[in-house]
């Protein structure tokens, strides 16, 4: 099984909300990742957690706030955003392995009003 | 200099031609090397990885260059379907198990 799930699948929120977005693997992979994709454009890294820890950020504004509660689960946390935040947000996942595979969810289609 | 560049493209080729992609990498170090496909509204999907001594799957063929830093993708015969974004994907367990995202080449097959 090489699934990685996302939730939800389209998010409309306005400037002021605060929602989540969910990632989740059972594929005991110990790196998970939440990349931005603007359209034509390939997917931009935002952050990496490698056994549960945060082991990258990209320099990403503090209104994204991601989580990793445990080693299958994954969350972005999203506060007071701006339209140009509106995007196709990816997860991913791999192993903490020089040859593995990175694998993605589907993806959830934000738009910020 | 980015860590890995492509020629966006796009290609369009009839059905049935042979494409290449090329892909280049500019850290000696990468370890890893993987393409992916990527179709409209749609996430990455692995396609191939990219072994030292190169590597077939049907009518794709993956190769690797480590002397002069680049991978390649070729497509023999091409269908209506392989229409999509292939992008070249380069691990750096070196910095963190970063994954680098080449540009993208959109492939257009037309009937």
């Amino acid at each position: 099984d090489t699934e990685v799930t996302q939730t939800p699948k389209h998010l409309v929120m306005g400037m002021t909300n605060k929602k989540s977005l969910k990632c989740e693997q059972h594929m005991g992979h110990r790196a998970m990742y939440w990349y931005k994709q603007k359209a034509k454009k390939p997917p931009e890294l935002m952050f990496v957690y490698s056994y549960e820890k945060l082991s990258i950020n990209e320099s990403v504004p503090s209104r994204f706030s991601p989580e990793c509660p445990n080693s299958s689960l994954l969350n972005l946390h999203l506060h007071a955003l701006q339209p140009e935040d509106s995007a196709l947000y990816l997860c991913a996942s791999s192993q903490v392995a020089v040859t593995d595979t990175q694998y993605f969810g589907p993806g959830t289609r934000l738009t910020v009003l | 200099r980015k860590e890995v560049e492509q020629d966006p493209g796009p290609f369009n080729v009839p059905e049935g031609a042979t494409v290449a992609f090329n892909c280049t990498y500019s850290n000696s170090a990468s370890q890893s090397f993987f393409w992916y496909r990527q179709d409209c509204r749609k996430e990455p999907k692995l396609l191939m990885s990219v072994y030292s001594s190169g590597n077939e799957d049907g009518r794709f063929t993956a190769q690797l260059n480590r002397a002069s830093q680049y991978i390649s993708l070729l497509i023999r015969d091409s269908k209506l379907s392989d229409s999509a974004t292939y992008l070249c994907v380069v691990n750096a367990l070196y910095n963190f198990n970063k994954f680098y995202f080449g540009s993208g080449t959109k492939l257009n097959v037309k009937p």
